[in-house]
């Protein structure tokens, strides 16, 4: 089975905070995805990786960066938090192979006050 | 690049009722086609995927989607909802490779007792 997990299940910071998302999966799958989900908006990437050291920007990126420094962990990172992230985050990953689908993890759910 | 609009926001049925939930798309190149079912505080499961082949899906759950190639369709449908089918639902478009999916915004659907 594929597995992909996040750190946190609900996070509370502040304005300003430096906020870490991280997300890990259990086998040596390639590509994952960062998305923030909003009300009416549906899913919107943030940024990928097809492998390590390797991102690529998607549609939202402003305001995030991320990290891949081992295949199994893609990291995103909020350099200081703002009101206008609160949102739900969730990675994702593709295995490829005999597999089509996007895997998803539980998913952060992030509140900046 | 592709794009996916889901036509209903809100999606209200009686329990037992059948229920059809619309999903168009767009794209220059061929799809795989997916629907993704959400619950409260939970990320996105797999209910079904298009690849090739017949047009008429089954998934999980009882619910099926056919794939209509003219009409750029891909509704999803199931001949008689429970109160536990009630959750978010996404469709989704990716490219052959996988490496890029498309979201819709959602329809959510509430099942009346």
């Amino acid at each position: 089975d594929v597995k992909v997990t996040q750190s946190s299940r609900y996070l509370v910071k502040r304005t300003g905070e430096k906020v870490f998302l991280e997300c890990v999966q259990d086998m040596d799958h390639e590509n994952m995805f960062w998305y923030r989900q909003d009300p009416g908006l549906g899913l919107r990437l943030i940024y990928f990786s097809y492998d390590v050291k390797m991102k690529e920007k998607g549609d939202i990126p402003e305001g995030y960066s991320v990290s891949r420094e081992k295949k199994e962990r893609f990291s995103l990172i909020l350099e200081s938090a703002s009101t206008n992230q609160t949102s739900m985050y969730l990675c994702a990953i593709t295995p490829g192979g005999s597999y089509n689908e996007q895997f998803f993890g539980p998913g952060t759910r992030l509140t900046v006050l | 690049a592709q794009s996916v609009t889901q036509l209903d926001s809100q999606v209200p049925v009686f329990e037992e009722a059948p229920v059809e939930l619309r999903c168009n798309y767009s794209s220059s190149v061929s799809v795989y086609l997916f629907w993704y079912v959400q619950y409260p505080n939970q990320g996105l499961q797999l209910l079904l995927k298009y690849l090739s082949g017949s047009t008429l899906v089954k998934g999980i759950n009882g619910f099926e989607a056919e794939f209509n190639k003219s009409q750029t369709s891909f509704h999803l449908r199931k001949p008689s909802v429970h109160i536990s089918d009630t959750a978010e639902y996404f469709c989704a478009v990716s490219d052959l490779a996988g490496n890029q999916f498309y979201f819709g915004t959602g329809t959510s659907l509430t099942v009346i007792p």
